[in-house]
């Protein structure tokens, strides 16, 4: 099965800053990449699909970018209302997998 | 509004067996490809099974195949998991999730329930 993998696992900073969150994937999974936000307490939150397509609703701070095994996840100036955990996720074929998640916290 | 609602989680000892129900309302459920993903206690998320729309294709993850049963009845718009020879690490949040797709091929999530929790321990 492909491996997703996450970097960093775990980041801080400040409100306004442009916070990135890359994934790789094991093998190349073309643009079939998703990315969720889970918000503590809360359910997981499709905000990207296709790698670069924001899902309805999602604010324009967020951004996907990236192709066959790199991708990238960019908020363009981060909210007191984004920390989450973030987590990539491939669904170029069954069984879909997870990155393990990174944490993100306003400094 | 989409909903999906989750039932039949709870306590179980280790061998024991479960159902867990997911109750969909808001969209035309057999319209969609339907999972279960779950999440350990303050670990990430793990998928355990889909069913595409029609049950034509059905799929689990390692760490559950020949323990559990993915099934769903359009009839009454809910989706179903029966696990059997439940272990300490099925302990987790199981949330049911509706696909953007009807088929089961590209699995991607657009709609969550709140999660229903399951608790393997003697």
């Amino acid at each position: 099965d492909i491996q997703m993998t996450q970097s960093p696992s775990s980041l801080s900073a400040s409100v306004g800053d442009r916070v990135t969150i890359t994934c790789r994937a094991s093998q190349g999974i073309s643009n079939y990449l998703a990315w969720y936000q889970q918000k503590p307490g809360k359910v997981p939150k499709l905000l990207i699909y296709a790698a670069s397509t924001l899902q309805s609703g999602v604010p324009s701070r967020f951004s996907g970018s990236g192709s066959g095994t790199d991708f990238t996840l960019t908020i363009s100036s981060l909210q007191p209302e984004d920390v989450a955990t973030y987590y990539c996720q491939k669904y170029n074929s069954a069984p879909p997998t997870f990155g393990q998640g990174t944490r993100l916290e306003i400094k | 509004e989409v909903q999906l609602v989750e039932s039949g989680g709870g306590l179980v000892q280790p061998g024991r067996s479960l159902r867990l129900s997911c109750a969909a309302s808001g969209f035309t459920f057999d319209d969609y490809a339907m999972h279960w993903v779950r999440q350990a206690p303050g670990k990430g998320l793990e998928w355990v099974s889909g069913i595409s729309w029609n049950s034509g294709s059905i799929g689990y993850a390692d760490s559950v195949k020949g323990r559990f049963t993915i099934s769903r009845d359009n009839a009454k718009n809910s989706l179903y998991l029966q696990m059997n020879s439940l272990r300490a690490e099925d302990t987790a949040l199981y949330y049911c999730a509706k696909d953007i797709n009807s088929g089961y091929d590209w699995p991607l999530f657009d709609y969550w329930g709140q999660g229903i929790l399951v608790t393997v321990s003697s």
